[in-house]
């Protein structure tokens, strides 16, 4: 069974403080793991796609990379407008019924703190 | 540009009633639909999937149903609710195996 667990539950930091939200995951073939942003009371926005180890992905003060076994989004000198649920979620690349499926991790609540 | 639209934003449903919730996307064919739950505490939940129209898998047991009467249209329906139905329902859609793009949400609550 694909499982993703993503750490911190939450995180709060200071305006321009740097930190990292992990994203440990286990699958039966990676085909894509996937970062979102979720603001209160609405849908994901689409962050990232990673395919392979090594890979990496940035997007203004966001960095995503990739490797084996977990995946890192670092958040580099934060806004207040960054505070968002993060969310994590695969894709394995097997056949059949589910292929398409998102398998996502709980996600972690930023707060960015003026 | 492709857009996905979903309504309503929220609803208060008694329980037995009956449910349905639409989905449409615009700018794209044949896309791949896909509802989901999200329950607070828990991550996203897949409900169902489309490739195409007509073509329904589920993944998960439950009291709900989908639809997909044309190619851009996806609909979660229920003949009666259950107070456990209440939840957090997206809709989403790809090209393929590729990212997937939500919409906005609905929330319901079921009393």
């Amino acid at each position: 069974e694909d499982q993703v667990t993503q750490s911190p539950e939450a995180l709060r930091l200071q305006e321009g403080e740097s930190s990292s939200l992990n994203c440990s995951y286990t699958v039966s073939g990676l085909r894509g793991l996937f970062w979102y942003r979720q603001d209160p009371g609405k849908g994901p926005e689409f962050l990232f796609t990673l395919y392979s180890a090594g890979e990496e992905k940035e997007k203004e003060r966001l960095k995503a990379t990739l490797t084996k076994k977990e995946s890192f989004l670092h958040i580099t000198a934060p806004k207040p407008e960054d505070s968002a649920t993060y969310l994590c979620a695969v894709q394995a690349a097997h056949s059949g019924a589910g292929s398409y499926q998102l398998t996502f991790g709980k996600g972690t609540k930023l707060s960015v703190i003026p | 540009s492709q857009t996905i639209h979903q309504w309503p934003a929220t609803l208060v449903q008694p329980v037995g009633s009956p449910l349905s919730l639409e989905c449409t996307v615009e700018g794209t064919s044949n896309p791949n639909l896909y509802w989901y739950r999200q329950a607070a505490g828990r991550g996203l939940q897949l409900l169902f999937y489309s490739v195409g129209i007509g073509q329904i898998s589920s993944e998960v047991p439950q009291n709900l149903s989908a639809s997909r009467p044309q190619d851009r249209q996806f609909i979660l329906s229920s003949k009666k609710l259950l107070l456990s139905d209440s939840g957090f329902y997206l809709c989403a859609w790809s090209e393929g195996f590729t990212e997937a793009f939500f919409g906005q949400g609905t929330r319901l609550t079921v009393v």
